[in-house]
């Protein structure tokens, strides 16, 4: 089955970019998701790309995805205090089914 | 309107105790999962409903039974409690037909802590 790895911690300084990476398995995974968890919150998505793009840029939000490499990260410029918070990779699994597979979460810490 | 919601937020009960956590969606999805959130923020599938049918069962206890008397609710009955079922379950759903890019969406999560 599917597995997603990614660092645990990533500690930036306020204004700084953030780059969060992720690896996984399955080569047949088609979307790829990153999802933000604030304290006492659920999971929010915050953006996808899908297996046949290599960017995606949403505001602050860039997604880079190497496919050959199965390497996928997430760059948030200009970091906020605000984006202090556990940020979750998560891939489909399988080529005909719709299962998410998590990484277990990379919390990320701005330094005022 | 809260799309994916959950009741209770917070559940504090002693061990050996029978509970129960529902969730409702107000989305139209066709498929709703339970998934368990440990201290380290680790998260595991337990169950995954399709159309009121059981499509995942990962391997938990089987003091766990989740119900889906419809489409829109998915609850998780817990028999015996143990101190290690402490955790925040969290509800998600999905529609894939709909697009494979809005991912799930989830509920704010349920604290359960077992004294």
């Amino acid at each position: 089955g599917e597995d997603v790895e990614q660092s645990l911690f990533l500690s930036v300084r306020e204004g700084d970019s953030s780059v969060i990476n992720c690896t996984y398995t399955d080569s047949s995974s088609t979307y790829l998701y990153w999802y933000k968890q604030e304290p006492g919150a659920g999971l929010q998505l915050l953006t996808y790309i899908f297996s046949n793009m290599d960017m995606k840029q949403d505001q602050r939000l860039t997604v880079l995805l190497n496919k050959k490499d199965k390497h996928l990260s997430l760059r948030i410029a200009d970091t906020q205090t605000g984006d202090s918070a556990i940020y979750f990779c998560a891939a489909t699994s399988g080529a005909g089914s719709y299962q998410l597979t998590f990484g277990k979460g990379t919390k990320l810490s701005v330094i005022p | 309107d809260t799309a994916v919601s959950q009741t209770p937020k917070y559940l504090v009960t002693q061990m050996g105790n029978d509970k129960s956590i529902k969730c409702e969606q107000n989305l139209g999805h066709d498929t709703m999962y339970w998934y368990k959130q440990d201290s380290k923020k680790f998260l595991k599938i337990m169950f995954s409903y399709n159309n009121k049918e059981l499509i995942i069962n990962e391997t938990v206890p089987n003091r766990f039974s989740p119900k889906s008397p419809d489409k829109a609710h998915l609850n998780l009955h817990i028999n015996s409690l143990e101190l290690g079922d402490s955790a925040v379950y969290f509800c998600a759903s999905s529609h894939p037909a709909r697009g494979r890019e809005n991912g799930y969406t989830f509920g704010s999560g349920t604290r359960l802590t077992v004294v």
